[in-house]
């Protein structure tokens, strides 16, 4: 059954270092999505992204926070200068788009700013 | 704003038991409600769903109920086992403009089957 990968499961980084999040979406989905779920928390939208471009942000989604799709398979995540308050799970997400709305969840990739 | 509340935050049956948790939501203009399955250290499990043109929805052990009036929605789990241990959200979905869309999650309830 397809699913979502994400890498890597746990990155530790220092205040100030950029980071970027890797994912590769179910490969005929056309939507793609990061959550983010601190410890204890619920899980928050960030940015949905569909025909190479963001389509919605939420207000955690500022300037230091990008995403790109690279080539046909990857989805990525940037955080230009991380803070600590970034630690938390990263989920991608994907879903086909194609008159249906389901959103397949990865793995997640724990990140813990030191 | 958008905002789902979900009850209860912590459940704790016997096997064999049933399990119901509630939700309900703000966005009158939400049109499908999602319900995801946590285990620890892993991503969101998409369980059950259902689209706000159906009331209720079966699979197996498990089935979802929607009152749109009320903006209510609920997960019932018959026969409970062990391996349902998980934490629980549900979400609803805010459909944008252009075919996009995001979920609103709820805060998670906690099961526990015990044996």
């Amino acid at each position: 059954e397809p699913e979502v990968t994400q890498t890597p499961s746990h990155q530790v980084t220092q205040m100030g270092q950029e980071v970027i999040l890797r994912c590769v979406p179910i490969s005929n989905h056309l939507y793609f999505y990061w959550y983010r779920q601190i410890l204890g928390q619920k899980v928050e939208f960030l940015v949905s992204f569909y025909n190479n471009e963001i389509s919605e942000k939420s207000e955690i989604f500022d300037d230091q926070f990008s995403v790109e799709r690279p080539d046909g398979s990857n989805f990525t995540l940037k955080i230009r200068s991380t803070k600590l308050e970034d630690s938390a799970m990263y989920f991608c997400a994907s879903s086909d788009g194609r008159g249906t709305y389901e959103q397949y969840f990865g793995p997640g990739t724990r990140l813990t700013v030191t | 704003g958008e905002n789902v509340e979900q009850h209860p935050s912590t459940l704790s049956v016997q096997e064999g038991d049933s399990a119901v948790i509630k939700c309900t939501y703000s966005d009158s203009a939400s049109n499908y409600f999602p319900w995801y399955k946590q285990e620890l250290g892993k991503g969101p499990q998409l369980i059950i769903d259902i689209r706000s043109n159906v009331g209720e929805k079966k699979d197996q052990r498990i089935a979802v109920t929607l009152n749109k009036t009320a903006k209510h929605f609920s997960l019932h789990i018959t026969e409970t086992q062990p391996e349902d241990s998980a934490v629980y959200f549900c979400a609803a979905l805010r459909l944008l403009s252009g075919g996009y869309n995001k979920l609103i999650f709820g805060a998670g309830t906690r099961l526990a089957v015990h044996p």
